[in-house]
């Protein structure tokens, strides 16, 4: 039991270059999320979703699209990264809303 | 979700237990008290999460004031690897609910010293 992964550890963007964040969990959890954690701002949603399908906004969606093709995987991505964008990003999963969320080993992103 | 009020920092041997504080004087009646924490680099880790009677598990120990406005995370016998920060969240916990998101204060810097 892995819990939750997340592709790649780290990745360095030149700026409008494009790539996309890969988040599994073999926990058969319905709920998955994306935060993103920038020094000083704690950690803010970006886009959640509540099933197989379904995706919606967080809090900071802007410049990211998601994709839930299979319960068990997460997809956030990055059509024209900007220096913005350069954070720790950490996918979660609980298996009902409100439950416990676990986190992921995060991924690093640098823009420049 | 209610606010939460930590310490910015602590200090603790290691072997020793290491007791953080958390204030929540607003929490309402059906909000938990979760603590996560974060070591160095690496992503939140949930520890434990309590309504009104005290926990344990494997990690750590949650008291719970009487009138639920504070609580204290124990851990046992601290040891080098339980140096990070570590947050404590009040949020509601229902398979009802809609807010999705984990709110993360600045959260408490243990530091275990040899």
């Amino acid at each position: 039991n892995a819990g939750v992964t997340q592709t790649p550890k780290f990745r360095v963007l030149k700026t409008g270059q494009s790539m996309t964040l890969l988040c599994a969990q073999d926990m058969n959890h319905e709920y998955m999320y994306w935060y993103r954690q920038d020094p000083g701002m704690g950690l803010r949603l970006i886009h959640y979703s509540v099933g197989e399908g379904t995706t919606a906004k967080g809090e900071v969606p802007d410049g990211y699209n998601v994709s839930r093709l299979k319960k068990q995987n997460f997809l956030l991505g990055l059509e024209s990264a900007a220096p913005s964008q350069t954070s720790v990003y950490f996918c979660a999963s609980s298996y009902l809303a409100q439950e416990t969320q676990y986190f992921g080993p995060g991924t690093r992103l640098l823009v420049l | 979700d209610a606010k939460t009020t930590q310490p910015t920092s602590m200090d603790c041997a290691e072997g020793r237990a290491a007791n953080l504080p958390c204030n929540h004087s607003t929490i309402s009646g059906n909000e938990y008290v979760y603590w996560y924490r974060q070591i160095h680099s690496q992503g939140p880790q949930y520890i434990i999460h309590g309504l009104k009677n005290n926990e344990t598990n494997e990690m750590a120990s949650l008291i719970i004031t009487e009138d639920r406005k504070s609580s204290t995370l124990i851990l046992p016998h601290a040891t080098l690897r339980d140096t990070a920060v570590y947050y404590c969240i009040v949020r509601v916990s229902n398979s009802g609910g809609s807010n999705y998101k984990l709110t993360f204060g600045k959260g408490t810097l243990l530091t275990v010293n040899p």
